[in-house]
């Protein structure tokens, strides 16, 4: 089982400020993702890595950004939060088949 | 594009009975995902199918895959009160690229 960490959990932040939500796994995962999720809603795959200096877009457009200098470590950064941007980002990795999940960090911008 | 469709999207059942919650998709798959989130938390995957004809069991939950009918189940038996939870299902699309449907929100109730 992977381990999967998240930071922060929780986040208010106000319009117009620069936010990055911290992804980390130490299992070794090559590939890595970042999924936005409303509230009871479904995931959409917003940004993925299948390894060092490699990133994609994914299927949702979003105005994110994401960088993979270490293979632990998918950070995702909002250079202007805005209040659309208010939802649940949820980092994932995986090595075969199945991904594994973080916590999550439930962002609200005001 | 792949459209993953689940239904029901609320279920609302006694304890002690059962039920199926459906999952189509719309392109060629042989690997699809069950996942559950319980209320303001991450994803735990569940099962994971990867062949046509896929069966796996776990406690009260069973899941199976057509990839033919492009159709997956999970079926539960006997539900109890701890089964309360979204069930997600998720089919790959290309490569570890997961396309998640809208979720089932399943009640059971005492």
């Amino acid at each position: 089982e992977a381990d999967i960490y998240q930071t922060p959990r929780y986040l208010v932040i106000g319009t117009g400020k620069k936010i990055t939500l911290e992804c980390s796994q130490t299992m070794g995962h090559d590939k890595m993702y970042w999924y936005q999720q409303d509230p009871g809603m479904e995931l959409h795959l917003i940004h993925y890595s299948y390894g060092v200096n490699s990133t994609e877009k994914g299927d949702l457009s979003s105005e994110s950004t994401v960088s993979r200098i270490r293979t632990e470590h998918f950070p995702l950064t909002l250079e202007s939060a805005r209040p659309s941007h208010t939802s649940q980002y949820l980092c994932a990795s995986s090595e075969g088949p199945e991904q594994y999940f973080g916590p999550g960090t439930r962002l609200t911008v005001t | 594009e792949l459209k993953v469709e689940q239904n029901p999207l609320f279920l609302s059942m006694q304890e002690g009975k059962n039920y199926t919650i459906y999952c189509n998709y719309s392109t060629t798959s042989d690997r699809l995902y069950w996942y559950r989130q319980d209320p303001g938390k991450s994803l735990e995957s569940l099962f994971v199918l990867l062949s046509n004809g896929a069966v796996k069991q776990e406690g009260r939950l069973m899941a199976s895959l057509d990839t033919k009918a492009r159709l997956s189940t999970l079926h539960i038996t006997a539900a109890v009160h701890d089964l309360s939870a979204t069930y997600f299902c998720a089919v790959d699309e290309d490569g570890n690229k997961l396309v998640f449907g809208a979720g089932t929100i399943l009640r059971v109730k005492s």
